[in-house]
């Protein structure tokens, strides 16, 4: 069973831009989170999706937004990027949406540099 | 708010020994706890889910334990080796019906050949 995938696996833009990164959760995954790591931050919650709809939201600005598809695969996409939007960028899938029980698989990252 | 802290934040240990890392955590209400290494520049690798019912969870050569009513859980590392070198994060998921982790800031683990 293949793992959570992300693509593009590096990425190197300049401020002002915009990126969108890609993660293809597990399959048969319905729930897709995104975390951005940084060296100062730690890991932090972007958003989650499942079944399309975006159930969670962390404390990031507007900048930062997200979708899921009818596959459960999702997309996240920083606009006007700032040099702090640096990091590397991780989704996790899981199965089914309930917290009860639901391990979470991480995939590689995506490392995002800004210039 | 969940805020989790590990201790130590780093740790250097020869080859062979066992071994605990700690992670505490601020709200009790959990659903479950998960336990998840990470090389450097790469994803995170789930090692250890427990649930908030259990007590402890076990894996090969590690254990992890949750103590809910105190905010605590131990990952204990048998007969340690090289190839365990690596930062472990700790992330309790909140109780309120979504699937947000809250990480804390890791240890790591160096284990001396």
């Amino acid at each position: 069973k293949a793992g959570v995938t992300q693509t593009p696996r590096y990425l190197i833009k300049t401020r002002g831009q915009q990126v969108t990164l890609s993660c293809s959760p597990i399959s048969g995954h319905r729930s897709v989170s995104w975390y951005q790591q940084t060296p100062g931050q730690g890991l932090q919650f972007l958003f989650e999706y499942f079944s399309e709809t975006q159930r969670n939201k962390g404390n990031f600005p507007g900048r930062f937004s997200g979708r899921q598809f009818s596959n459960s695969r999702s997309e996240m996409n920083v606009s006007t990027l700032e040099l702090g939007d640096s990091a590397l960028y991780l989704c996790a899938s899981s199965l089914n949406g309930q917290a009860s029980y639901n391990e979470q698989f991480f995939g590689p990252g995506t490392r995002l540099t800004v210039l | 708010k969940q805020e989790v802290t590990q201790i130590p934040a780093a740790l250097s240990v020869p080859e062979g020994e066992n071994l605990v890392l700690n992670c505490s955590f601020t709200d009790s209400a959990i659903y479950n706890l998960q336990w998840f290494r990470q090389d450097p520049g790469k994803g995170l690798t789930s090692l250890l889910l427990i649930q908030s019912s259990q007590r402890e969870q076990t894996s090969g050569r590690l254990n992890a334990s949750l103590d809910k009513s105190s905010g605590r859980s131990t990952l204990y590392i048998a007969a340690s080796q090289p190839g365990d070198s690596a930062t472990y994060l700790c992330a309790p998921i909140s109780n309120f019906g979504n699937e947000k982790l809250t990480f804390g800031t890791g240890t790591r683990l160096t284990i001396i050949p």
